[in-house]
Order: structure tokens, then C-alpha cells, then sequence
């Protein structure tokens, strides 16, 4: 048990590709959270979940389709890309209100 | 809405001098405060955090900070850095919301360089 993980921690996808990204948290955390991390901009927060509920969409634009079956697993579904959408992606997870988060390593997304 | 702002986008420091990041935060209230250290290529662990009580807060691998209510801050210190401590850092504040842990907002992240 690692904590939080991510896969694949690097991805390489054509803006006419479809791809996801996993994440999956063994802390027992009700909580699941998807942040973008760009080489010029803040850690930017995309979507929140609660309890399986998606509680926050941060005006992510729909070609990012978020997906949490059940408390442990996250996905981001992508479709048609762009370029700028190359960044580092970050899932968390956090116990509940006013606890912390805690980050997997992250997936290494480059669009071409 | 909360900011948090880090002056100094790149620090280099000897190994073995003390260490001090700055962070500000703009929020109405008081917020919860974190900070995180990421190396190359990882994610982010998280250092040390504050919600309430003792304003000098310690974390792992010997950071500590402080919180100043008057001054809006949560600086990090180390008394004495090591080469291993190369890496960027980031503080955050976060907001309670809804029964889902917090939404944390980000600073810009200082990158810490050490000399031999």
C-alpha cells in the first residue's frame, strides 16, 4: 500500500487520441481530487469529489471527463486534446472536511 | 477569494545555512496553511500544516513555520539545509468545503537550490 497512485505516470497521446488516467488512494479517504500542475501557472485545481459525488467542476473545459466509481479510484477520461493541455496531473485525496490533502506522484501528460 | 503569494521564485542557499521561504496569503478568516516540498518528476508531500493552536509549527525532515496572523504569513525555516532539500515548494491555504476536506489554493512555489 503506497498511499496514492497514479497511472501511467507518463503518457504520450495525439490530439485525435482518446486516453485516461488512474488514480487510485488506499488511505480509506472519502475525498478525491484531480489538480493540473502547468510548467508557468499555480497547481490549478480541476474537479472535486465527495463521496463519489462530483462536488467542483473549476470551469475545466469538457474535453477532461471525470470519473470516480467509488471512494478509491479516480479517472480522467481525455479526448481531443490540445497541446497546452501538456502538464503534469495531480491526484489527491483527503478523510473529510478541514483534513489534508494527500498527492499520488502525479502523470506526465504530453500532447502533440 | 484567498491568494497566496511566494515572493521568491528561486532561492539558492549553502548547505548547511539556515533556510527561509516566504509565504502570504490574503483570505478573511483564518485558513488552514500547508506546505508541500515536490521533487523532480513527483508529486507533493506534504511538509507540515497549521489549523489552529501553537503558531510554530513542525514538520518532517526539520522544517518548521510560523504563523503571524498580523502579517498574513506562514514562512518556513530549517536552521541548517541539506543537498537533499533541492527541491520547489509550495505553500497553500485552504478553505473548508463542504464535507470534503479543503480547496486548496496554491502559491507559485519557491525552487530551492543547494550549494555544496
Amino acid at each position: 500500500e503506497t498511499g496514492v497512485t497514479q497511472t501511467p505516470r507518463h503518457l504520450v497521446m495525439g490530439m485525435t487520441n482518446k486516453k485516461s488516467l488512474k488514480c487510485e488512494q488506499h488511505l480509506g479517504h472519502n475525498a478525491m481530487y484531480w489538480y493540473k500542475q502547468s510548467a508557468k501557472k499555480p497547481l490549478e485545481l480541476m474537479f472535486v469529489y465527495n463521496f463519489k459525488e462530483q462536488t467542483e467542476n473549476n470551469s475545466v473545459p469538457s474535453r477532461f471527463s471525470p470519473e470516480c466509481p467509488n471512494s478509491s479510484h479516480l479517472f480522467l477520461h481525455l479526448h481531443t486534446l490540445q497541446p497546452e493541455d501538456s502538464a503534469l496531473y495531480l491526484c489527491a485525496s483527503s478523510p473529510g472536511q478541514g483534513d489534508t490533502q494527500y498527492f499520488g506522484p502525479g502523470t506526465r501528460l504530453t500532447v502533440l | 477569494a484567498q491568494s497566496v503569494t511566494q515572493p521568491d521564485i528561486h532561492i539558492t542557499v549553502s548547505e548547511g545555512a539556515s533556510l527561509e521561504l516566504r509565504c502570504n496569503y490574503s483570505y478573511g478568516a483564518t485558513p488552514y496553511l500547508f506546505w508541500y516540498v515536490q521533487s523532480p518528476g513527483q508529486g507533493l508531500q506534504l511538509l507540515l500544516k497549521y489549523f489552529s493552536g501553537d503558531t510554530l509549527v513542525q514538520g518532517i525532515k526539520g522544517f518548521e513555520a510560523e504563523f503571524k496572523r498580523s502579517q498574513s504569513s506562514f514562512n518556513l525555516r530549517k536552521p541548517s539545509v541539506h543537498w537533499s532539500d533541492a527541491a520547489e515548494y509550495f505553500c497553500a491555504v485552504g478553505i473548508p468545503y463542504n464535507n470534503a476536506g479543503n480547496m486548496l489554493t496554491f502559491g507559485g512555489g519557491t525552487r530551492l537550490m543547494v550549494k555544496p
